[in-house]
């Protein structure tokens, strides 16, 4: 069965200073991991996906993500934080079996807030 | 392109009534998803749809009901409901409803229960 972990599900940074979210996932097959973010009161937009093509994706944003199969990690990166980045962020992985369709497992989340 | 669209967008009900919430997918997807989102929590997985066949059911009670009609639009009904229910309810959608395709969200329903 396919997971992921959010581990910190509160993270502070300063206004033009790295952010890191990290996120661990459990898969059975090759996953596909997906990151979205949740502005308040609002749905949830892709910020990145991973679909085996390459390790290192580029979002939007400003956003990054690199898959490490070795430390089952796909951790979200931005090298500059801005004001704007403040939200809730989702690591997602969707189940390939076959016949299952495409639930998507998610994360608890991680709170971002950039300190001006 | 119009997104996902999802109404009502916010409603109160009062325990023991029913409830139906509405999605539209993207022009051209056929697959649509509803997920529960509890406040706090990631979204959890209910229903998916495509074709207008369950496709999959997350671990929620029979309650919990959905169908899909030929233009692909959703509904989404919970009977009896249980002051738990109160979350914020998305519908998404995706092209053909493969673990593949990256699946796209509405902004939600938000469903509180007094």
């Amino acid at each position: 069965a396919q997971s992921v972990t959010q581990l910190g599900s509160h993270v502070s940074v300063s206004e033009g200073a790295l952010v890191l979210l990290r996120c661990n996932y459990s898969s059975s097959v090759p996953p596909y991991l997906f990151w979205y973010v949740q502005y308040p009161n609002q749905g949830l937009q892709l910020l990145l996906k991973y679909t085996s093509a390459a390790t290192l994706v580029k979002g939007i944003n400003g956003f990054e993500a690199e898959f490490k199969k070795s430390e089952t990690s796909f951790h979200l990166t931005k090298p500059s934080a801005h004001m704007s980045d403040a939200a809730e962020y989702f690591c997602a992985v969707s189940d390939l079996g076959a016949n299952t369709g495409n639930q998507f497992y998610f994360g608890t989340g991680t709170s971002l807030t950039v300190i001006p | 392109d119009a997104g996902v669209t999802q109404s009502p967008t916010h409603l109160i009900k009062t325990r023991g009534q029913q409830v139906t919430l509405r999605c539209s997918p993207i022009s051209g997807h056929k697959s649509v998803s509803w997920y529960q989102q509890v406040l706090g929590q990631g979204p959890q997985f209910i229903f998916q749809y495509y074709e207008k066949e369950e496709r999959g059911r997350g671990n929620f009670p029979d309650r919990f009901s959905a169908r899909q009609f030929p233009n692909y639009s959703s509904e989404l009904n919970v009977n009896a409901l249980l002051l738990g229910d109160s979350a914020l309810y998305l519908c998404a959608s995706s092209s053909d409803g493969t673990g593949f395709r990256t699946i796209y969200f509405g902004e939600g329903s938000w469903l509180t229960v007094v």
